[in-house]
């Protein structure tokens, strides 16, 4: 019962370089989305997904990328490393309302 | 766009006493407000949430109350425990569900 599956689960960046952090559900959800959250503040959306071939912006997408080409995988890309992007990153589903989060994955840009 | 706002940001109880977490929302069409317990280490879950055409609900010790005309709604926790402590987050969002929006959190701490 694996439910939102990301990986890895930390990584640290040099300024720069580029990554993609993944995320997989197994619950045929069809809404999917990239959470930031920053210490002590609440998950700011990166990008959503209302199903595969589909993709929108949140309230952060700056220096951020996403593609939905299957149902289960949503892959969140950092293209240019920046310190600004050092957070938690939550991926979660849902197939209506309610959200299921993963584990998180903790990003360090030095 | 949507904002979410979230009072306290620290919470600091006895065991057996009440919490009271409070949010405000912005946009007049979300419909949906769910509240997530978040513990260390790990991703946020649900706990409880309402929607816009019930006022109050339930579940064992947890209650959420909304007021759709003041756009606030709130989390009552009775009775607390050691093991409520965690960081609470209130959300809104619109049809649908997706695009929610987060508080910032409030951190419960429950004191034994």
């Amino acid at each position: 019962n694996a439910g939102v599956t990301q990986t890895p689960k930390f990584r640290i960046l040099k300024i720069g370089q580029s990554m993609t952090l993944q995320c997989a559900q197994d619950m045929n959800h069809n809404y999917m989305y990239w959470y930031r959250q920053d210490p002590g503040m609440g998950l700011k959306l990166i990008y959503y997904s209302v199903g595969a071939g589909i993709t929108d912006k949140g309230e952060v997408p700056n220096g951020y990328n996403v593609s939905r080409s299957t149902t289960e995988d949503f892959p969140l890309r950092l293209e240019l490393a920046a310190p600004s992007q050092t957070s938690v990153y939550f991926c979660a589903s849902s197939y209506v309302t309610e959200a299921f989060f993963g584990q998180g994955t903790r990003l360090t840009v030095v | 766009g949507e904002n979410v706002e979230q009072h306290p940001s620290t919470l600091s109880v006895q065991e057996g006493d009440s919490a009271v977490i409070k949010c405000t929302y912005s946009d007049s069409a979300s419909n949906y407000f769910p509240w997530y317990k978040q513990e260390l280490g790990k991703g946020p879950q649900l706990i409880i949430d309402i929607r816009s055409n019930v006022g109050e609900k339930k579940d064992q010790r947890i209650a959420v109350t909304l007021n759709k005309t003041a756009k606030h709604f709130s989390l009552h926790i009775t009775e607390t425990q050691p093991e409520d402590s965690a960081v609470y987050f209130c959300a809104a969002s619109g049809t649908g569900g997706f695009k929610t929006i987060f508080g910032a959190g409030t951190r419960l701490f429950v004191k034994a």
